[in-house]
């Protein structure tokens, strides 16, 4: 399966817990997203890396997130003192970053379930 | 980043064309309009991307009129495999510091037998 990965499925914790998930992208790709996705809502954009750097940040993002992606490959998003609120399924996706551009390959998601 | 509008929701019967629009009236010279697909539990899935006129490939076509104010999404002949909920995003695909691309609510697609 050359798609993009996530690490878990599912998730539970317990309030104020730190939590942890991966992300492996489709490997010729340059940009990586995290998006945040509640139930009947759209996606919400978190975090975007240009390879290695990570460009841009939501104000959504708390200081309780923070996201890596070491050496332009796979990447890490962590939520420390977990909250009731942040409850979601978070996604990953992947894509060139020149031609289709716009064309965002996601993974199947982690859903964070915090008790 | 301009705002999408689309119907909240749609029914259709198998073997249908569905139609759905969305209206961008805020569009950017340089954006793009695409739609995603999504079933519940999974991502969103790619479906097409335009800039103008008509898109088509094997699974839908994007008809994009001359003031791009507006797209709709065609799906031929529906199945019920179609129930999903659709996403009309618009972005610069091309930007040099990336496209963060804003999902709306989507609309939910209900497909009948």
């Amino acid at each position: 399966d050359t798609g993009v990965s996530q690490d878990p499925r599912h998730k539970i914790t317990k309030r104020g817990q730190n939590v942890t998930f991966r992300c492996d992208p489709i490997s010729e790709h340059n940009r990586l997203y995290w998006y945040r996705q509640t139930l009947g809502q759209g996606p919400e954009f978190l975090t975007y890396f240009q390879n290695e750097a990570q460009l841009e940040k939501s104000r959504l993002l708390s200081d309780r997130f923070s996201a890596e992606r070491p050496k332009g490959s796979f990447s890490t998003l962590e939520i420390q003192r977990t909250e009731q609120g942040d409850s979601a399924m978070y996604l990953c996706a992947s894509s060139f970053d020149w031609g289709e551009g716009g064309k965002l390959f996601f993974g199947s998601g982690t859903q964070l379930s915090v008790l | 980043l301009a705002k999408t509008t689309q119907p909240i929701s749609m029914d259709s019967y198998e073997g249908q064309e569905v139609n759905i629009t969305c209206s961008h009236n805020n569009i950017a010279t340089n954006d793009y309009i695409t739609w995603y697909q999504q079933f519940p539990s999974q991502g969103p899935r790619f479906i097409i991307q335009g800039y103008k006129t008509k898109v088509t490939n094997e699974v839908a076509s994007l008809f994009i009129p001359a003031d791009r104010k507006s797209s709709t999404l065609s799906l031929p002949r529906v199945s019920l495999s179609d129930t999903a909920v659709y996403y009309c995003l618009v972005g610069d695909s091309h930007m040099e510091y990336g496209n963060k691309l804003v999902f709306g609510a989507g609309t939910i697609l209900r497909v009948k037998s």
